[in-house]
């Protein structure tokens, strides 16, 4: 049983335009979503956060959306550069302290030049 | 770079061996969890713990599997009698509170642990 669902494995943007991930989740008990980016290698690393009380959080080309009656958020990562090319992971918890996170699969992002 | 350390990077047990995987939190951390990604999956949890005590193993596999934070020194995960089933990367991660928008979790590079 997946809380967290990422239903696209992948994403391909061109360089400069908007990148959009997605995240859908099933338990109305999370109220702390974030957004972790993972390349090869290397653990995953904390990109932005939101809490059930906001709808959206901003920091530099990164926003997060949430829709709590959907139970869907998103990211925005504009605009996309080569660099952002990573697996991209939602997480949630029941919890403001975040500690036992509910990961999705991860989406692939690919920003071509 | 003070990050969270793991080590090893790459560990290879036969199975029925043990295996012992380490984590330095980042300077300043005291909260430390496990989490374990099999193949094609997400991070799943494992544990969290804070020094000396395990404050949350509701991931944890009931048997075989344990771990500490001890005052001194690394955390330790720890898995007996390994099967191949066990074969995961394991991501260790700390913060300096018990997590949320105050204090997020800084995740280290990872443990893959390949039973054969």
């Amino acid at each position: 049983d997946q809380q967290v669902k990422q239903n696209s494995p992948s994403l391909s943007v061109q360089e400069g335009r908007i990148s959009i991930l997605n995240c859908d989740y099933t338990n109305s008990m999370f109220d702390y979503f974030l957004w972790y980016k993972k390349y090869p290698a290397e653990g995953p690393t904390f990109l932005i956060s939101i809490s059930s009380i906001k709808d959206k959080n901003e920091d530099g080309r990164f926003t997060v959306f949430l829709n709590k009656s959907a139970k869907h958020l998103s990211l925005h990562i504009v605009p996309s550069q080569p660099g952002d090319s990573a697996v991209y992971f939602c997480a949630a918890s029941e919890n403001q302290a975040g500690t036992a996170l509910i990961f999705g699969k991860g989406t692939t992002l690919s920003v071509s030049s | 770079n003070a990050g969270v350390m793991q080590n090893p990077r790459h560990l290879v047990r036969r199975r029925g061996q043990e295996a012992r995987l380490r984590c330095s939190p980042m300077k300043g951390h005291s909260h430390v969890y496990w989490y374990r990604q099999l193949p094609e999956e997400g991070l799943k949890f494992m544990v969290y713990l804070q020094k000396e005590n395990i404050i949350d193993e509701s991931g944890m596999p009931k048997e075989r599997f344990s771990a500490e934070f001890p005052k001194e020194g690394p955390s330790i995960l720890r898995i007996q009698q390994v099967v191949r089933g066990d074969s995961a990367a394991y991501f260790c991660a700390s913060s300096k509170g018990q997590g949320g928008s105050n204090s997020p979790l800084h995740f280290g590079n990872g443990t893959r642990l390949t039973v054969t």
